[in-house]
């Protein structure tokens, strides 16, 4: 079955600081892929998708994800953090042909102003 | 925010009685998807569906039937909620034609079982 994982869950960073989470995926075949974004006491918004084409995809508020095929991963980077990114992110991965995502069990970033 | 609601928002129920949570959307997507927040667990997918009257099962769909009778509506049912089954409950669709569009969620349910 298809797994996702994720490597941190939880990070603490300053204000300006970098930040990559991690991501990867067990399924050899094509997949799409996903970050998910759920600030406290609110549901999931997407952050930014992979469907093809140029690895490297940019997002909402300046995160970016890299995916590399080799690696079965696609880490979410942002270079400096801000004290309102502060929420649980989210790794999803749907299998092409098929209907449902796989979520990580999420990576809870905190942000100290 | 893809014209999904939820309903209700927050219920408490006692063990043993049944529950049915309501996802509601107003853009005709075919996909609709419920899962289960817990802790630690990510999200789960419970059931979902791909048309009016056509569903399947998830990953965690024990002790859950869902049912689709118009393309809008999307309801959970916990025949008989027990303490296990206490969580937030989210609805999804999906936002591409086929099966392979990025998921937009609702609002959520929280649902406690005492």
């Amino acid at each position: 079955a298809q797994s996702v994982s994720q490597h941190n869950h939880h990070v603490i960073l300053s204000e300006a600081a970098s930040l990559e989470l991690g991501c990867n995926y067990s399924y050899g075949g094509t997949v799409n892929l996903f970050w998910y974004v759920q600030y406290p006491g609110q549901h999931l918004q997407l952050l930014l998708k992979y469907f093809s084409g140029d690895p490297l995809v940019k997002g909402i508020k300046g995160f970016e994800a890299e995916f590399i095929k080799s690696k079965f991963s696609f880490n979410l980077r942002k270079p400096s953090v801000q004290w309102s990114d502060t929420a649980e992110y989210f790794c999803a991965v749907n299998i092409v042909g098929y209907s449902t995502l796989t979520f990580g069990k999420g990576t809870m970033l905190l942000v100290s102003p | 925010d893809a014209g999904i609601t939820q309903s209700p928002r927050h219920k408490v129920t006692e063990t043993g009685t049944p529950v049915t949570l309501r996802c509601h959307q107003t853009e005709n997507h075919r996909y609709m998807y419920w899962y289960r927040q817990d802790p630690g667990h990510g999200l789960r997918l419970i059931h979902y569906s791909y048309g009016v009257k056509d569903t399947d099962k998830g990953e965690v769909s024990d002790g859950y039937s869902v049912s689709r009778s118009k393309t809008e509506d999307f309801l959970l049912t916990l025949e008989s909620a027990t303490s296990s089954q206490t969580s937030v409950y989210f609805c999804a669709i999906s936002a591409g034609q086929g099966t392979e569009g990025e998921q937009y969620f609702g609002p959520g349910t929280r649902l406690t079982v005492t």
